[in-house]
């Protein structure tokens, strides 16, 4: 049961422009929301998060949006560069009831920026 | 700071070994958590520690355990390898267990089971 999915498992944008990676989830315990990069052979960096109690993150270029309703996150590089080229994973943390450490991932949405 | 250190970086085994896994986390971070990451099913959790108890733990046989010392430090052990435990073991560190906080990475153990 995949509680939190990335459905592309890939993504081609150029240079400049916007680039929006999807992440849904079904579990409604979910309260925290995160968004990691991965390079090959590296373990993945830390990019943004996001409480269910906002609907919206943002950090530079990175800016994240919830929809809670819909069981949907978004994470919004603008302008993308290609250095952004990466897998993106979303995870997502319920915090409440003691449950501690545990981040459910998705699957990964490689992003490839064109020059 | 010091990041996250996972030793060894490489590891070849044969099926039946069994593989112990070191992770040292950010100073002054307590908690710990392994994931397991393999092309056909992303990144898995395995379990969590936090001041040497652990608090969570994925779905995994009983072939996988793991403990904590009392600096933090954090191994994790594979009995019985199978062919299938090959994959990118990675280690995470959180200065706290729960709350909205992000966990850091290490760059992971790679592990081949042939």
């Amino acid at each position: 049961d995949q509680q939190v999915k990335q459905n592309s498992p890939s993504l081609s944008v150029q240079e400049g422009r916007i680039s929006i990676l999807n992440c849904d989830y079904t579990n409604s315990m979910f309260d925290y929301f995160l968004w990691y990069k991965k390079y090959p052979a590296e373990g993945p960096t830390f990019l943004i998060s996001i409480s269910s109690i906002k609907d919206k993150n943002e950090d530079g270029r990175f800016t994240v949006f919830l929809n809670k309703s819909a069981k949907h996150l978004s994470l919004h590089i603008v302008p993308s560069q290609p250095g952004d080229s990466a897998v993106y994973f979303c995870a997502a943390s319920p915090t409440l009831s003691g449950n501690t450490g545990k981040l459910i991932f998705g699957q990964g949405t490689t992003l490839q920026v064109k020059p | 700071k010091a990041g996250v250190t996972q030793t060894p970086r490489y590891l070849i085994k044969t099926r039946g070994q069994q593989v112990t896994l070191s992770c040292s986390p950010i100073s002054g971070h307590r908690s710990v958590s392994w994931y397991q990451q393999t092309p056909g099913q992303g990144l898995q959790f395995l379990f969590e520690y936090f001041s040497e108890t652990q608090r969570n733990k994925g779905n995994f046989p009983g072939r996988f355990s793991g403990r904590q010392f009392s600096n933090s430090r954090s191994e994790m052990n594979v009995s019985t390898l199978e062919l299938g435990d090959s994959a990118l073991y990675l280690c995470a560190s959180s200065p706290i267990t729960g709350g909205n906080t992000e966990a850091f990475f290490g760059q992971g153990t790679r592990l081949t089971v042939v």
